[in-house]
């Protein structure tokens, strides 16, 4: 079956412009999370949405990040005012509704690059 | 808090070999742990992951990881190392708190690099 996909994969943008990163998890999945990889580091947790329960936005460096979730389907991750240091790959996992102990499953990444 | 650490930032090791990544974790509660690999350019896939039980767990291409509850350890092992291997290799770790949120806690990855 398909996959975890993100679009784009690669987005170029000058500083202070607003990007709009979008998700989609595989079918089935009520868990989603959104990671940002910064170059030689590991992943920070963003946020994470499941089902119909508020979002966990703890993650979130600043108010200029948001993101949405249309029910238990696809989310986009809004980044206003970009500035350098949000250059980064931004990565989705979607993991199903069993429990704590459930894999993540991770998507190709969205490379933000801001000029 | 949790956290992950991952001490080695690159392994180095002929084909054929055996391998080992070190990963060491720190959570007050009972540890779910995990590894994952990366490929360039490509998102992160995973190899195994220790929720209870057996301490030796088995996973994807060959890779076992020893939890060591004393030594707060999940070592990535894998007796003969392919060149194929070599990729950005992370270890994480979720809490077993009773909290809502499953996010998982990364350590800095360890780049492996399997000469032939």
């Amino acid at each position: 079956g398909a996959g975890v996909s993100q679009s784009p994969s690669n987005k170029v943008t000058e500083k202070g412009k607003d990007v709009e990163l979008r998700c989609d998890p595989i079918s089935g999945h009520t868990a989603l999370y959104w990671y940002r990889q910064r170059l030689g580091q590991g992943l920070e947790f963003l946020i994470y949405f499941q089902g119909n329960s508020a979002p966990d936005k703890s993650g979130l460096p600043s108010d200029r990040f948001s993101a949405e979730r249309t029910g238990e389907s696809v989310s986009t991750l809004t980044i206003q005012r970009t500035q350098q240091e949000d250059s980064a790959v931004y990565l989705c996992a979607s993991s199903p509704p069993s429990g704590m102990s459930d894999t993540q499953y991770f998507g190709p990444g969205t490379r933000l690059t801001v000029l | 808090a949790q956290s992950v650490a991952q001490p080695e930032d690159q392994v180095n090791v002929a084909e054929g070999n055996p391998l080992t990544v070190k990963c060491t974790y720190s959570v007050s509660g009972n540890p779910y742990l995990f590894w994952y690999v990366q490929y360039p350019n490509r998102g992160l896939q995973f190899l195994l992951k220790y929720i209870t039980g057996d301490n030796l767990v088995k996973g994807s291409y060959g890779f076992e990881a020893e939890f060591n509850k004393s030594q707060t350890s999940f070592h990535l092992k894998k007796p003969s190392a392919l060149v194929s291997d070599s990729a950005l290799y992370f270890c994480a770790v979720r809490e077993d708190y009773g909290g809502a949120t499953n996010k998982l806690i990364f350590g800095t990855g360890t780049l492996l690099a399997v000469q032939p």
